[in-house]
């Protein structure tokens, strides 16, 4: 069973332009909601984080919506430029006061980003 | 300060060997996750390791596979008698406490022929 949902599975978006990703969970002990970025040949890197107590988190480009009542998460890519090409995943992961700590992670999105 | 490393970075193995995947966490970094990930798809956790402990192993198939992390040396999976479907990538990820900011390695890429 799917614990985190993520779609589209493939984007292409023209430079400059919004991508948009989006998640879905079910668990709402979830508490915790990092976005990796992965290039081929490479391992994920944590892009940025939320957690459920705010609505929204900027660093930079990336922008994280939240939307705890319909259990979805969302990363707003502005200005996409060919370098974000990559694939990114979401995830989620329990209560830090548990001690089960692994995240469950969406099936990833493609992007590619046209100069 | 170095980040997490993993060798080797590619191991090819024929149906029946055996694989030994190591890593090493980030420096004041006591907990280690492995995950997998199987070509068109998301990363899969397998087992989540503190020193000398094994903390939660319910995504490793019961046979076959095992992890360590002693005390000294890197975290350490092994898979006994590869077959076809264990070709993928298996990452490492550490972190200085439960769950999150996890932080990955590069991962190996394991290919059984």
């Amino acid at each position: 069973q799917q614990q985190v949902k993520q779609s589209p599975q493939s984007l292409i978006v023209q430079k400059g332009g919004i991508s948009i990703i989006n998640c879905a969970y079910e668990n709402t002990a979830f508490d915790y909601f990092p976005w990796y970025q992965q290039f081929p040949g490479k391992g994920p890197a944590l892009l940025i984080a939320i957690r459920p107590d705010v609505s929204e988190k900027k660093e930079g480009r990336f922008t994280i919506s939240f939307n705890k009542s319909a259990k979805q998460f969302s990363l707003h890519i502005m200005d996409s430029q060919p370098g974000d090409s990559a694939t990114y995943f979401c995830a989620a992961t329990l209560d830090r006061g548990s001690t089960l700590g692994r995240l469950y992670f969406g099936r990833g999105t493609q992007l590619t980003v046209w100069p | 300060n170095a980040g997490v490393m993993q060798n080797p970075r590619h191991l090819v193995r024929r149906r029946g060997q055996e694989a030994r995947l190591r890593c090493s966490p980030m420096k004041g970094h006591s907990h280690v996750y492995w995950y997998r990930q199987l070509p068109e798809e998301g990363l899969k956790f397998m087992v989540y390791l503190q020193k000398e402990n094994i903390i939660d192993e319910s995504g490793m198939p019961k046979e076959r596979f095992s992890a360590e992390f002693p005390k000294e040396g890197p975290s350490i999976l092994r898979i006994q008698q590869v077959v076809r479907g264990d070709s993928a990538a298996y990452f490492c990820a550490s972190s200085p406490y439960t769950g999150e900011k996890q932080y990955f390695g590069p991962g190996t890429r394991l290919t059984v022929t």
